[in-house]
């Protein structure tokens, strides 16, 4: 089936410092999400991006976070700066529709010191 | 808000036997709820199982089957036998339809089935 993947699978770095997450959805798909899964918790939406806006966004999706999608490419998670609490496992999902299936990558884990 | 409760843990069954994990949802959202299984097999992404987008409906894929039940707000999802490779976790996940397509998910259930 339709495959999103996402780069890197680990990322470890310290406080304060920035993460770029990156993810390469499904080709045709327009929709766009991040998802925030910590150990032991649920997996929880933090942003849906489409035609190059924030459609909606969670609590979860503080001031330091933002995301885009330049040309096409990748649609990116930026945390800047990180914090301890950012450490969790990030999920990418692509749709192409807005009744259709949610694509999931197999998430970039990330620790942070 | 809206949100997603189902069987917590891990869930041990042998193989041919049959197995429920429940789920229910609650859904305060204006607009529709539309009801999903996603499944992670081990080293491998979430993928989607089945979905029932219509009260009443019955979802089914690799034997499993779900019941949208309206009424008592359930979702739980059946199989008649399991084999040792549906050994995965399990995520009853919820939609809102009108807004912009976020799902809410449950815990995660964790099916071990022993040869």
């Amino acid at each position: 089936g339709p495959k999103v993947l996402q780069i890197p699978s680990h990322q470890i770095i310290d406080m304060g410092q920035m993460v770029t997450l990156n993810c390469d959805p499904v080709s045709n798909h327009l929709y766009f999400y991040w998802y925030k899964q910590i150990l032991g918790q649920q997996m929880e939406f933090l942003v849906n991006f489409y035609n190059g806006k924030v459609m909606e966004k969670s609590k979860l999706f503080k001031d330091q976070f933002s995301v885009e999608r330049p040309d096409g490419s990748y649609f990116t998670l930026k945390i800047q700066p990180t914090a301890l609490e950012d450490s969790a496992v990030y999920f990418c999902a692509s749709r192409l529709g807005v009744r259709d299936t949610q694509y999931f990558g197999p998430g970039t884990r990330l620790l942070v010191l | 808000g809206d949100s997603v409760t189902q069987t917590e843990g891990q869930v041990t069954v042998s193989e041919s036997k049959s197995l429920i994990i429940n789920c229910t949802y609650s859904a305060t959202s204006i607009g529709y709820p539309n009801l999903f299984w996603y499944v992670r097999y081990p080293g491998e992404g979430l993928q989607l199982l089945l979905k029932v987008i219509t009260a009443g409906q019955k979802g089914s894929s690799r034997g499993f089957e779900a019941t949208y039940n309206k009424e008592a707000t359930s979702f739980h999802l059946q199989k008649a036998s399991v084999q040792e490779s549906d050994s995965a976790v399990y995520y009853c996940a919820l939609r809102v339809t009108g807004n912009t397509g976020k799902l809410i998910f449950g815990l995660g259930t964790t099916l071990q089935v022993q040869p």
